[in-house]
């Protein structure tokens, strides 16, 4: 089974609109880290954001925030007022079991901003 | 930048060759880890180490190997090179075991022809 899921391969936003990218996971580990990456076109990964799975607040980073949301096992990463330089692809990751610290990732989803 | 260095960034080879790849870890930072991105297989975790010693393994070829050197900095060796190997290689680190964020290099792409 899948343990990271993105269902959106692609998504075309308005520039200066809110966009949601979303994710799903799977685990039976209590204790797991969830991630999101932004591979522009160049190929580096840059890490946006983070979020506990015991933390209580929903992760926020500037113009990204993480929608968490545990019993449902989503963690949707929010963009807001999005802008040129979001066109990239992103990437949802999840670590589990910190004796094992390797990261799962998904298949990513290709964001485009539309001037 | 997030202070992960790889070398070379770029790397085109013949299939049966060997090539090393190496890795700066951010200051500080004792884990280091190696994820191979390929178009068919995405993003796959291979190794990591931690302070010198392997710590966790994962779809690594038995045709590669990695160390970690007393400096903190990784290596990444890639033997009997084949076309399917060629992929996007990147190095990430991080401070601790854990609960912690792992920052990723620019990545090697290799190149097999």
């Amino acid at each position: 089974a899948q343990k990271i899921t993105q269902t959106q391969p692609g998504m075309f936003v308005q520039e200066k609109e809110a966009v949601t990218l979303d994710c799903t996971y799977d685990t039976s580990d209590p204790s797991y880290g969830l991630f999101w990456y932004k591979q522009p076109s160049s190929g580096e990964m840059i890490f946006l954001i983070y979020q506990g799975s015991y933390d209580q607040q929903n992760a926020t980073e500037g113009r990204y925030s993480l929608n968490f949301q545990k019993a449902r096992k989503s963690a949707n990463l929010v963009i807001s007022a999005s802008q040129l330089g979001d066109s990239a692809m992103y990437f949802c990751a999840m670590r589990e079991n910190f004796g094992n610290e390797k990261l799962t990732f998904g298949t990513g989803t290709r964001l485009t901003i539309i001037p | 930048d997030s202070g992960v260095t790889q070398t070379p960034k770029h790397l085109i080879t013949a299939t049966g060759q060997r090539v090393t790849l190496r890795c700066s870890p951010r200051s500080g930072d004792l884990s280091v880890y190696w994820y191979q991105q390929s178009l068919d297989q995405g993003l796959q975790f291979l190794i990591q180490y931690y302070n010198g010693e392997e710590r966790a393994k994962g779809n690594i070829l038995e045709r590669f190997s990695a160390q970690q050197f007393p400096d903190l900095h990784s290596e990444l060796n890639l033997s009997s090179l084949e076309l399917g190997d060629s992929a996007l290689y990147f190095c990430a680190s991080s401070a601790i075991t854990g609960n912690t964020e792992a920052f990723f290099g620019q990545g090697t792409r290799l190149t097999v022809v």
